[in-house]
Formats: structure tokens, sequence, C-alpha cells
């Protein structure tokens, strides 16, 4: 069965360094997310990104972050300056087209990253 | 922010059939009931969603009531590795792709 896979599985960075974590959706589905997980708190929304935009974006998404498809397999998020409170499970998740109302997010095992 | 409200926590005995409750008062004619499942810091897990009928897949069964105010997810024969938090979720406006997640249910399955 297809699946979402997410790189690198643990990533440890300093505060204030740049950050990109990656994902490679399910082949042919066209919208894209990226949710976090703070430790012990809700999964919370992020983004949602499709035809090469962001279609919504949270409060949480500010400038530090931003989001890519630089080919057609991956989509990235970028954190330009990590914070301490960044540190969380990171999740990307893909879907074909929510719109028709029947095409469930499906999850990557996600990206835990641990700032210094 | 999520329209839904669960139990915080149910035990259930593996082999025997565990019954998850929803409630989603206020949910609309156009709005589907999705549930998910989390095991251990993986990623939230898809498991069936509906409309306004039952639904079945080879996880679960989804039972929505006449008047989709709650609905109750069916693990038919529960095992161990069922062990996770399990989440309701309606999705908020037909436009609005987001998922919104709650606090789910922890539901730990026993031997």
């Amino acid at each position: 069965e297809p699946e979402v896979t997410q790189t690198p599985s643990h990533q440890v960075t300093q505060m204030g360094q740049e950050v990109i974590l990656r994902c490679v959706p399910i082949s042919n589905h066209l919208y894209f997310y990226w949710y976090r997980q703070i430790l012990g708190q809700k999964v919370e929304f992020l983004v949602s990104f499709y035809n090469n935009e962001i279609s919504e974006k949270s409060e949480i998404f500010d400038d530090q972050f931003s989001v890519e498809r630089p080919d057609g397999s991956n989509f990235t998020l970028k954190i330009r300056s990590t914070k301490l409170e960044d540190s969380a499970m990171y999740f990307c998740a893909s879907s074909e087209n929510p719109a028709r109302g029947n095409q469930p997010q499906h999850f990557g095992d996600g990206t835990r990253l641990s700032i210094l | 922010d999520a329209k839904t409200t669960q139990p915080p926590s149910m035990d259930c005995a593996e082999g025997r059939a565990a019954n998850l409750p929803c409630n989603h008062s206020t949910i609309s004619g156009n709005e589907y009931v999705y549930w998910y499942r989390q095991i251990h810091s993986q990623g939230p897990q898809y498991i069936i969603h509906g409309l306004k009928n039952n639904e079945t897949n080879e996880m679960a069964s989804l039972i929505i009531t006449e008047d989709r105010k709650s609905s109750t997810l069916i693990l038919p024969h529960a095992t161990l590795r069922d062990t996770a938090v399990y989440y309701c979720i309606v999705r908020v406006r037909s436009n609005d792709y987001k998922l919104s997640f709650g606090a789910g249910t922890t539901v730990t399955v026993r031997a």
C-alpha cells in the first residue's frame, strides 16, 4: 500500500540554525500538509499546499516557516531560524482532493525535531 | 477547533469488540466524520470516515446515528496492537481542508 515517507526520522539542530524536513507524499495525491505535535500535546495543523501554493496556514506558521515542492515528488518544510519551542514531531500528510469530501489525509510517521 | 467530544480513556479486553463513542451535536449536513488513531508517537493513521450511512472496512465499522449527532467506532476484535489514541474529527467546513485534532480517547487493550 502506498505511504507517505518522511526523512530524517530524527533531526537534532542548534537553536538559530535552519532546518529542512522532507516528505515524499503518495504519488497520485495533489494536496499536501504539515502538522506538528509537541510532546504530550495535540496534533496541530500548520499548513496545506496545493497547486504550488499555500491554500491555508495556521497562526503557528509564521514567517520563519516555508514550504516548497521542489520537484515532482518531494514536499519540504523549512524552518529558517529554529527556536527551542520548535522542538516537536512534524508530520507530513497528503490527500487526493478533500473538497470531494471523501478523500482522507494519509500521514507519514514524522520527523522528531530536537532543538538544542 | 474540533467540534467533537470523546471520553478521555477506555479499556477493553483483547478479542472483544471495542466501541468508541463520539458526540458531534453541531455537525452540519455536508460534514464528514473521520476517525484516526495514533499509536505511540507514530503518525496518525486513517481508519474510516462517513457522512450519514454506516460504513465498514477491513479495520473497523462506523455507526452514525440517524440525527448524525453522534457516532461509534467499532473495532470488532481488539488486539493488543490496537492500543492507541483514537481521534474522532469532523471536517469543519467543506472547503477547509485541515484536520482539527482534539485530545482523543486513549484506548488500552488488555490481555
